[in-house]
Order: C-alpha cells, then sequence, then structure tokens
C-alpha cells in the first residue's frame, strides 16, 4: 500500500537555526498537509497545500514557517528560526482530494528537538 | 478553543470485550468526521470515517455511530484485541464551508487486556 514517508525520524538543532522537514506524500495525491504534536498534547494543523500555493493556514504557521512543492515528489517544512517551542513531531500528510471528502494518510513524523 | 473533545484519556478492555470511544464536537458545521489509531513512533493511520448524512458506518470490527443532535459519536470496536491497544484520535472538518482544515481531539489510550 502507497505510503507517506518523511526524513529524518528524529532531527535536533539548535535555537536560532533553520531546519528543514521533509516529505514524499502519495505519487496521486493532490492536496498535502503539515500537522505537528506537542508532547502529550493533540495533533494540530499547521497548513495545507494545493495546485502549488498554500491553500489554508493556522495560526500557529506565522513567518519564520513556510513550504514547498520543489519537484514533482517532495514537500517540505521549514522553519527558518527554531524556538524551542517548535519542539514537536511533525506530521505530513496527503490526501487524493481535499478535505471532507477522503481520509488524510499520514507519514511516521520527524521529532524536531529544539535545544 | 476545543471543538472536538475526548473526555477520556485512558480506557482498558479485556481482550473479546466491546470498546467503545467517544467524541463531542462543539462546531455544527462539522460534517465529516473521521477516526485515527495512533502506535507509538508512528503516524495516525486512517480507520473509519462518516458523513453527516448517516448515522452509522461499519467496517469489520469497527463501527462510527453518529448522533448530530447530540453532537456525538462513537467508535465500537468488538471484539477488542490486544493489537488495537493504541491512542485513538476522533477527528472533524467542515466540508460545505469551503474545506476547512482536519481538528483533532486530544485522543484516548486504548489498552486491551489479554
Amino acid at each position: 500500500e502507497p505510503e507517506v514517508t518523511q526524513t529524518p525520524s528524529h532531527q535536533v538543532t539548535q535555537m536560532g537555526q533553520e531546519v528543514i522537514l521533509r516529505c514524499v506524500p502519495i505519487s496521486n495525491h493532490l492536496y498535502f498537509y503539515w500537522y505537528r504534536q506537542i508532547l502529550g498534547q493533540k495533533v494540530e494543523f499547521l497548513v495545507s497545500f494545493y495546485n502549488n500555493e498554500i491553500s489554508e493556514k493556522s495560526e500557529i504557521f506565522d513567518d519564520q514557517f513556510s513550504v514547498e512543492r520543489p519537484d514533482g515528489s517532495n514537500f517540505t517544512l521549514k522553519i527558518r528560526s527554531t524556538k524551542l517551542e517548535d519542539s514537536a513531531m511533525y506530521f505530513c500528510a496527503s490526501s487524493g482530494v481535499g478535505f471532507g471528502s477522503s481520509p488524510l494518510h499520514f507519514g511516521n513524523g520527524t521529532r524536531l528537538t529544539v535545544t | 478553543d476545543q471543538q472536538v473533545k475526548q473526555n477520556s484519556p485512558s480506557l482498558s478492555v479485556q481482550e473479546g470485550r466491546i470498546s467503545i470511544l467517544n467524541c463531542d464536537y462543539t462546531n455544527s458545521m462539522f460534517d465529516y468526521f473521521l477516526w485515527y489509531k495512533k502506535y507509538p513512533a508512528e503516524g495516525p493511520t486512517f480507520l473509519i470515517s462518516i458523513s453527516s448524512i448517516k448515522d452509522k458506518n461499519e467496517d469489520g470490527r469497527f463501527t462510527v455511530f453518529l448522533n448530530k443532535s447530540a453532537k456525538h459519536l462513537s467508535l465500537h470496536i468488538v471484539p477488542s484485541q490486544p493489537g488495537d491497544s493504541a491512542v485513538y484520535f476522533c477527528a472533524a472538518s467542515a466540508s460545505r464551508s469551503g474545506n476547512t482544515p482536519l481538528v483533532f481531539g486530544k485522543g484516548t489510550r486504548l489498552s486491551v487486556i489479554a
């Protein structure tokens, strides 16, 4: 069964550094998402991406965050200057159609630790 | 602002019995509901969904019930198996309002005891 893959599985970075989290969505999917889960808290929406542009973003997704689909297969989340509170599991997801019509398929996540 | 609430952080059930996981929502615009299962060190895995035009959807051992008037949904697993032990997340979206993002509850940790 096709799956969403994320790399790296664990990323440790120092506060103020830039990080790029990488995702390869399911190949025939058109909608891409980033969610995060801070330890012990709920899974929170960050951003959705369709047709090479952001379609929705949350309050969490401020100017420090950006997303890109640099080629036909990768989908990346960049945090420009990491803060301690950015430490979380970051999940990439994709779906064949938009919200409300089909489930999101999630990757196994990247654990980001900011020290 | 918790639009999707799972009030039981944990649940223990004996193998073979029924597990019932509950979820309440506050946003009356939600019309698509899903349950995800999550094992440690893995991403959420889609289990089952239901749209607001139905009140029940069944897939093998998993059944989701939706009570729109009470803004409540539940996931029934029967019979429960030890491999079902995981964190279960309820999620919802409002598709008729321009495809709003999927909103998750905090999850319920299910432990199925052999």
